[in-house]
């Protein structure tokens, strides 16, 4: 199986300050049509998982200019220019590559 | 927009069995394949099973394996699980997920229902 860490697991934001999560994957999640199939989900409080980007850098309907995806080889990292309250909650990288598909552990992202 | 909701959740025994359903709306089901996913406290977002939009194709995680079920009635818009011989270890939230299923993006789990709560214990 893929196996996807994320750092860091808990982070501390100030409203209107950036904040960056990183998630690597253990194998290349680069696919044969040229897409590499790495997204990103963030789960607020008390709800279940929204999809926030696809296809490492791709924006999710309805998704605020303000997050976006990047990739460096294995290592994926999803930033937030300027973190509003309503950021705050878990969030997951996962791979849709290969079967299993497989999370990140995922990272608290709590507004000071 | 798109609605899923789970249902069948409950207390189990271990040993004992258990079927979700998730109505699915404002969308053509039978297009699309779907997902069951499970989270728990300890181990994240764990991806369970999954179901072509004709139900002629699944797929399971190895730790449901021979155990597990995933089917679908089309004609009722309608995705289940059914779990046999459960284990205190798949006590979870299970979640009912759509793969978006287009062209450009087959694979990608795009929307989540609310989840449905399952405890096997003694």
């Amino acid at each position: 199986d893929i196996v996807m860490t994320q750092t860091p697991l808990s982070l501390s934001v100030t409203p209107g300050q950036p904040a960056s999560i990183s998630c690597k994957s253990s194998q290349n999640l680069l696919y044969s049509d040229g897409k590499t199939n790495l997204c990103w989900y963030l789960q607020k409080p008390g709800q279940s998982p929204q999809l926030l980007i696809y296809e490492v850098s791709n924006r999710f309907s309805g998704v605020p200019d303000r997050f976006s995806g990047g990739v460096s080889g294995t290592d994926f990292t999803l930033k937030i220019s300027r973190v509003e309250a309503e950021d705050a909650g878990l969030y997951y990288c996962m791979q849709n590559i290969q079967l299993p598909y497989t999370f990140g552990q995922g990272t608290k992202v709590e507004i000071k | 927009e798109v609605h899923l909701v789970e249902s069948g959740g409950g207390s189990v025994q271990p040993g004992g069995s258990l079927r979700l359903s998730c109505v699915a709306s404002e969308f053509p089901f039978s297009h699309y394949w779907m997902h069951w996913v499970r989270q728990t406290p300890g181990k994240g977002l764990v991806w369970v099973s999954r179901i072509s939009g004709d139900g002629s194709t699944t797929n399971y995680a190895d730790s449901v394996k021979g155990r597990f079920t995933i089917s679908r009635d089309n004609a009722k818009n309608t995705l289940y699980l059914q779990m046999n011989s459960l284990r205190a270890e798949d006590t979870a939230v299970y979640y009912c997920t759509r793969d978006c299923s287009g062209p450009s993006c087959w694979g990608l789990i795009d929307y989540w229902g609310q989840g449905t709560l399952v405890a096997v214990s003694s």
